[in-house]
């Protein structure tokens, strides 16, 4: 069985500060691993994905994720946050192909000026 | 193409009636799949259709709730005899079957009271 698990509901960074989400998945084969943010009362944008190349990728609006198999983790970052990341961060798993896509909780990402 | 299109954006609806919401894919994209997201979770698969063929249905899925694809183009998504527990945004996407290819609707927000 697949699953994902985003540890805090809530994180509030200032303004230029680091942002980091966390991810963690359980899956009994090679993952497929996404990062989707969502605006309020809108769907959900995809932010990058790791599709077992390269271990650190990097997606739009200067966000990265490193994969590491013996942590289990695809953690989400940004060197410098901006107002406009306010949001809420979906980790998402996928079947193999790419069918049904499994969804941490998400969490929200305030951000303080 | 103007991206994956969900009708209603929302719905209030008295417990007891029953509803449907639209969804017309991104033209090309033959994979259609409905999920459904409460309030403080991620979204959760309900199920998906290959063309015009409904090949995956979740246990979230009661009999209640009806999903169709006819010809293959839009998607119908019919909840009958609405419950309070059925409140949620319910989302739509599209996929060419591949990781880049995964586009999700902004969504309709449906309210029992």
């Amino acid at each position: 069985a697949q699953s994902v698990t985003q540890l805090g509901s809530h994180v509030s960074v200032s303004e230029g500060a680091l942002v980091l989400l966390r991810c963690n998945y359980s899956s009994s084969v090679p993952p497929y691993l996404f990062w989707y943010v969502q605006y309020p009362n809108q769907g959900l944008q995809l932010l990058l994905k790791y599709t077992s190349a390269a271990t650190l990728v990097k997606g739009i609006n200067g966000f990265e994720a490193e994969f590491k198999k013996s942590e289990t983790s695809f953690h989400l970052t940004k060197p410098s946050a901006h107002m406009s990341d306010a949001a809420e961060y979906f980790c998402a798993v996928s079947d193999n192909n790419f069918n049904k896509f499994y969804f941490g909780s998400g969490t929200k990402l305030n951000v303080k000026p | 193409d103007t991206g994956v299109s969900q009708d209603p954006r929302h719905k209030i609806t008295k417990r007891g009636q029953n509803v449907t919401f639209r969804c017309d894919p991104i033209s090309e994209h033959n994979r259609l799949y409905w999920y459904r997201q409460t309030l403080g979770q991620g979204p959760e698969f309900l199920t998906y259709f290959q063309n015009e063929a409904q090949l995956e249905k979740s246990r979230l899925l009661s009999d209640r709730f009806s999903a169709e694809r006819p010809k293959g183009s839009f998607s119908t998504l019919e909840i009958q005899r609405t419950e309070q527990g059925d409140s949620a945004m319910y989302l739509c996407a599209s996929s060419s079957g591949t990781a880049y290819g995964y586009t999700f609707g902004s969504g309709t927000r449906l309210t029992v009271v």
